[in-house]
């Protein structure tokens, strides 16, 4: 499929090192924050969201840190792996709108070498 | 379970032309997004249907628009079609409205639709 990857910053890393993907927010009163992952030719994938009450929130193999002070949030991928080479979106909403709006950062494309 | 299914997945358009872009959510789920996806300007943010009724709309011109079904079933249209339409239009959905404690989105796979 067509790459969305175009003019995006890149981080490339060997296989089996830890990666840590950043995203600077727009909207100080967003609640709510979602990390996908987009494989050329496909949506976007859900892999781990965070609420504003928290700052930390660890998955499998994906920890995403929240500092709403700078708004700023990370995600970290333990021991990368050739398959999670893709696009990485951060998006925001808020909830207590009512609305789903989410709104997306521009990305990073995530290049993992065996 | 089937996922969000969107079709169809290519479409070529002439300048001028309309389109409709149809997106089926998960079962279940009521709530249906719209985005736009380009290289230049990533993911941006279209309109949003709940139940019928649009609940929210994006920065774009009148002439993208869409609808909801009774089934949750959601269609966008584009008219007189420019070329800095071609993009990959994705939808997501959602169980409920954001008001609830739902927080799972699932998108499709999109549709590429390419103005010549």
């Amino acid at each position: 499929g067509e790459s969305v990857g175009l003019h995006l910053p890149t981080l490339s890393v060997q296989e089996g090192d830890n990666s840590i993907i950043n995203c600077a927010y727009s909207n100080s009163a967003s609640d709510y924050f979602i990390w996908y992952k987009q494989e050329s030719g496909k949506g976007p994938q859900f892999i781990i969201d965070i609420r504003s009450n928290m700052d930390k929130r660890q998955g499998q193999r994906v920890t995403v840190l929240l500092n709403k002070t700078v708004k700023h949030l990370s995600l970290q991928i333990a021991a990368t792996q050739p398959g999670d080479s893709a696009v990485y979106f951060c998006a925001e909403t808020y909830r207590a709108s009512g609305y789903s709006t989410l709104t997306f950062g521009k990305g990073t494309m995530l290049l993992v070498s065996p | 379970k089937a996922g969000v299914t969107q079709t169809p997945r290519y479409l070529i358009k002439t300048r001028g032309q309309q389109v409709t872009l149809s997106c089926s959510p998960i079962s279940g789920h009521r709530s249906v997004s719209w985005y736009q996806q380009t290289p230049g300007q990533g993911l941006q943010f279209l309109f949003e249907y709940f139940s019928e009724t649009q609940r929210n709309k994006g920065n774009f011109p009148g002439r993208f628009s869409g609808r909801q079904f009774s089934n949750s079933r959601s269609e966008m249209n584009v008219s007189t079609l420019e070329l800095g339409d071609s993009a990959l239009y994705l939808c997501a959905s959602s169980r409920s409205n954001m008001a609830q404690n739902n927080y799972g989105y699932t998108f499709g796979s999109g549709t590429r639709l390419t103005v010549v």
